[in-house]
């Protein structure tokens, strides 16, 4: 029941554009368009940011973008802004007993 | 407003057992699947189980055998029936609405610590 990887830290300054990716195997991320990404603040439950590869869910700001390369997928926030500074985590559904899988997070610092 | 309300949570022995519930409302709760994740102090995310709009069950590897995810679509309530519960399956539990790890809603969580 293997995590996701993700990186476990990204920063950038405002304004810049960052990537956090996320890798797994043909068995999920690679096998699957199912791929969606949460931002997490502090003490709080997590926000959908991005379904099923590349969607962005209504009232989502299209700052964020996700996409995906073979066992890669990645989210990309452009105009950093301070509220961005957040956990972020992908999601992939996974053709195991265990059929969903969580990335293993990446703490976004806005310099 | 979809809203979705978890209660249940509390502090339970090794070995004992404890059910969550998850009230759902703004949203035909009939239509949807729903899926409990939990989250362990300072930890990342794990996605424990999900139940489909015609009930059918998916588990993780380790709960299974242990917890048993169902739904009461006349009451709009969502449960996790939890047995043999460990020290690691302290954690902060969410419900959330969606097909496919498209989760759109999430509850506000609920604390269930294991503990002697």
């Amino acid at each position: 029941q293997s995590a996701l990887t993700q990186p476990a830290s990204v920063s950038g300054s405002p304004g810049q554009s960052i990537t956090i990716s996320c890798t797994g195997t043909s068995s999920d991320v690679g096998g699957y368009n199912y791929v969606s990404w949460y931002q997490q603040h502090p003490g709080k439950a997590p926000k959908l940011m991005i379904y099923e590869v590349s969607n962005r869910p209504s009232g989502v700001s299209n700052r964020f973008s996700g996409s995906k390369s073979g066992d890669t997928a990645s989210l990309t926030i452009s105009g950093l802004q301070a509220e961005d500074e957040a956990d972020y985590y992908c999601n992939s559904y996974r053709s195991s007993s265990t059929r969903y899988v969580f990335g293993t997070g990446t703490k976004v610092t806005v310099l | 407003e979809v809203q979705l309300l978890e209660s249940g949570g509390g502090l339970v022995q090794p070995g004992g057992s404890l059910r969550l519930s998850c009230a759902a409302s703004g949203f035909t709760f009939n239509t949807y699947a729903m899926t409990w994740v939990r989250q362990a102090p300072g930890k990342g995310l794990e996605w424990v189980s999900l139940i489909g709009s015609t009930s059918n069950t998916y588990y993780a590897d380790s709960v299974k055998g242990r917890f048993t995810i169902s739904r009461d679509n006349s009451k709009n309530t969502l449960y996790l029936q939890m047995n043999s519960l460990r020290a690691e399956d302290t954690a902060v539990y969410y419900c959330a609405k969606g097909p496919k790890g498209s989760w759109d809603s999430w509850g506000q969580g609920t604390l269930v610590t294991v503990s002697s």
